[in-house]
């Protein structure tokens, strides 16, 4: 069964900092890996969408890297700022249906 | 595109009671997810359509849940009788097909069972 693990579960920083969020997975046969950003009492949005095939993804400040074989995925926030503040979730999917296997989020606050 | 709607967005209701969520995925997707979040377990997937059609249902935690989608453009994730354990939000998510393609989640209805 694949697990995924988010590390830290929290971070602060200061405004300007750049910044990496971890996502490991314990199955690496996975088809897609995504990142999602979640404020609080909202509902999901999607940053980031790595395929099997792909090594990293980037989306204005945001780059994301997939590593299969050692089942890690990483998030680089550059120049965070106060707006970054929410909880960043990172979701495998292992078969062609797209059924998601979320970990459990890191919290991120980016002080001003 | 007014993304995936999701109604009601909060929902009280007692113990045992009938429990209704309704969901409009994007319009061309063709597949749609059901979700629950919890503190304890976080984000599970409950059920998931491929083109109306329930692939998989193995996430559906007990009998008393159940899930439609008369057509591409409605699902209904029901909880008969409902009791307090089953309060979360829940999500619903579409994606233009099964694989390969990015999921977007509605607002989520967060359900309180008293």
């Amino acid at each position: 069964k694949q697990e995924v693990t988010q590390i830290p579960a929290a971070l602060s920083v200061p405004e300007g900092e750049n910044l990496v969020l971890n996502c490991s997975f314990t199955d690496s046969a996975i088809y897609n890996l995504q990142w999602f950003r979640q404020d609080p009492g909202k509902g999901l949005t999607s940053l980031l969408l790595i395929q099997s095939s792909q090594r990293e993804q980037t989306s204005g400040r945001l780059n994301a890297s997939l590593d299969k074989s050692s089942g890690r995925s990483t998030l680089y926030i550059a120049a965070s700022q106060p707006g970054d503040s929410a909880t960043y979730l990172c979701a495998v999917s292992n078969n062609a249906g797209n059924m998601l296997t979320f970990g459990g989020g890191t919290r991120l606050m980016v002080k001003p | 595109d007014a993304g995936v709607i999701q109604s009601p967005r909060h929902e009280v209701t007692e113990m045992g009671q009938e429990v209704t969520l309704r969901c409009k995925p994007i319009s061309g997707h063709n597949s749609l997810f059901w979700y629950r979040q919890t503190m304890m377990r976080g984000l599970e997937l409950l059920i998931y359509f491929n083109n109306n059609v329930p692939i998989d249902d193995s996430g559906m935690p007990e009998d008393r849940f159940s899930a439609k989608m008369p057509n591409a453009s409605f699902s209904t994730l029901k909880i008969q009788p409902s009791e307090p354990r089953d309060s979360a939000v829940y999500f619903c998510a579409s994606s233009l097909s099964a694989s390969q393609h990015e999921q977007f989640f509605g607002p989520g209805t967060r359900l309180t069972v008293l």
